[in-house]
Parts: C-alpha cells; sequence; structure tokens
C-alpha cells in the first residue's frame, strides 16, 4: 500500500541554520503531497502542499518540491527560527491522507 | 468560518471505562476522517465518513471502536471498553470534495487511558 518515510528525528539546529527534513514516498496513484506542523499544544495545520510533478509549496520561509522521478518531497528552510520548533509531518493525499511518523525539530536561540 | 472542532480536548479514563469523542467538521464538508496517533509514532487513518455513510473503515483496530455520524454532520467516535493501549491523540479531518484537496484538521483530543 502506499506509505511515506521521513528522517527520524529530533532534530536540533541553532537559530538562523538551514534546515532539510527528508521525505519519500510510495504510491500507486499520482497523489498530492503535503507538509503538515503541529506547534506545542496545538493541532494539525496544513504548512505547505503540492498538487503535481515539479510543483512548489511554499509558505513562512519553507518550500518543498514535488520530485515524481524521486518520488520526493523533501522541506527546506534557508533560516530557522525558534518559533520553528515543532513536529513536522510528510504526507501523501490519493483520497485518504498517509502520514510520515513526523520529525521533531527543536531550534536552539 | 469555524474550523473543524473537537471534543473535549483532553479526557483521562480508567481502562474499562468507555469514551465518547465529539468532531465538529466545517459546516458543509461532506468528507469526515478520524485518524489516531499514538505516542511517538505515525499518525495512522482509522475511518472516513461521506455524508453519514461509512466510506472506508479499514483502519479501525477492533470492535471496541464505534464511528457513527448521523445526520451526516457531526460525528463521534466510542471506545468501549478502553484498554491502555488506546491513548493518543484523536483527529478528525473534513474536507469538500474526497481525492486530494486540502483537509482540514482539528485541534485533536488527547485521550489518556490509566
Amino acid at each position: 500500500g502506499d506509505s511515506v518515510t521521513q528522517m527520524e528525528g529530533p532534530v536540533t539546529l541553532s537559530e538562523e541554520a538551514f534546515l532539510t527534513i527528508n521525505c519519500t514516498y510510495t504510491a500507486t496513484g499520482y497523489p498530492s503531497l503535503f507538509w503538515y506542523v503541529q506547534y506545542p499544544g496545538e493541532g494539525l495545520q496544513l504548512l505547505l502542499k503540492a498538487t503535481k510533478a515539479d510543483d512548489k509549496g511554499s509558505n513562512k520561509g519553507f518550500e518543498a518540491t514535488y520530485r515524481k522521478e524521486t518520488t520526493s518531497f523533501h522541506l527546506e528552510k534557508g533560516s530557522v527560527q525558534v518559533s520553528d520548533s515543532a513536529v513536522y509531518f510528510c504526507a501523501i493525499r490519493d483520497d485518504k491522507i498517509i502520514f510520515g511518523k513526523g520529525t521533531r525539530l527543536h531550534i536552539l536561540p | 468560518e469555524a474550523g473543524v472542532t473537537q471534543f473535549p480536548s483532553h479526557s483521562v479514563i480508567e481502562k474499562g471505562q468507555t469514551v465518547t469523542l465529539r468532531c465538529d467538521p466545517i459546516s458543509g464538508h461532506d468528507n469526515l476522517y478520524w485518524y489516531r496517533r499514538v505516542m511517538g509514532k505515525e499518525i495512522k487513518f482509522l475511518l472516513h465518513f461521506v455524508k453519514e455513510s461509512k466510506q472506508d473503515e479499514s483502519g479501525m483496530p477492533n470492535n471496541r471502536f464505534l464511528a457513527e455520524r448521523t445526520g451526516g454532520t457531526y460525528s463521534t467516535l466510542k471506545v468501549q471498553p478502553a484498554e491502555l493501549e488506546d491513548s493518543g491523540v484523536y483527529f478528525c479531518a473534513s474536507s469538500s470534495h474526497r481525492g486530494n484537496t486540502e483537509a482540514f484538521f482539528g485541534q485533536g483530543t488527547r485521550l489518556t487511558v490509566v
């Protein structure tokens, strides 16, 4: 069945560092790809999405590009902030959403 | 417009008791999904309603879990009797269409079974 694999955490970085969280997927169809974020004490929020190959989703300085040839959707940010500390989930959707295990990100001031 | 709302936000119950979680989707959204995240693991699909009908309940762990969506509006998820391994965060999501459109999530209900 469809699945999502993302890098294990926790990831600890200093403020202003460059961030990459890797995500790859397997799918029988042509899914849309998502990154969700869960800040401490809050629910799941959509961070960004891409619906077709080579689309780039972006929001709050985060970016991810739909790479069909490598079945990947890596999340990047050029300069992280303390407020980016959260758990990040990569997900795919053909009908129901399938999530990765989540990556906890901790940014040090 | 109100988002997806879940009640309660937290629940602590004893093993063997019953708990009912509620989800109010965004008004007009026919598709409603339940998910669960057990401590440290991935968020797993439980089931999918289209209006009041169960479209896919392949993720329901066992017959102690019962989901309903009478009238196609809000949904309830009952766990009876609760076991320790049922502890986790239960998320509800809704969307206006199926397929790969955006689904909106609620805040989740944190269930602790002691």
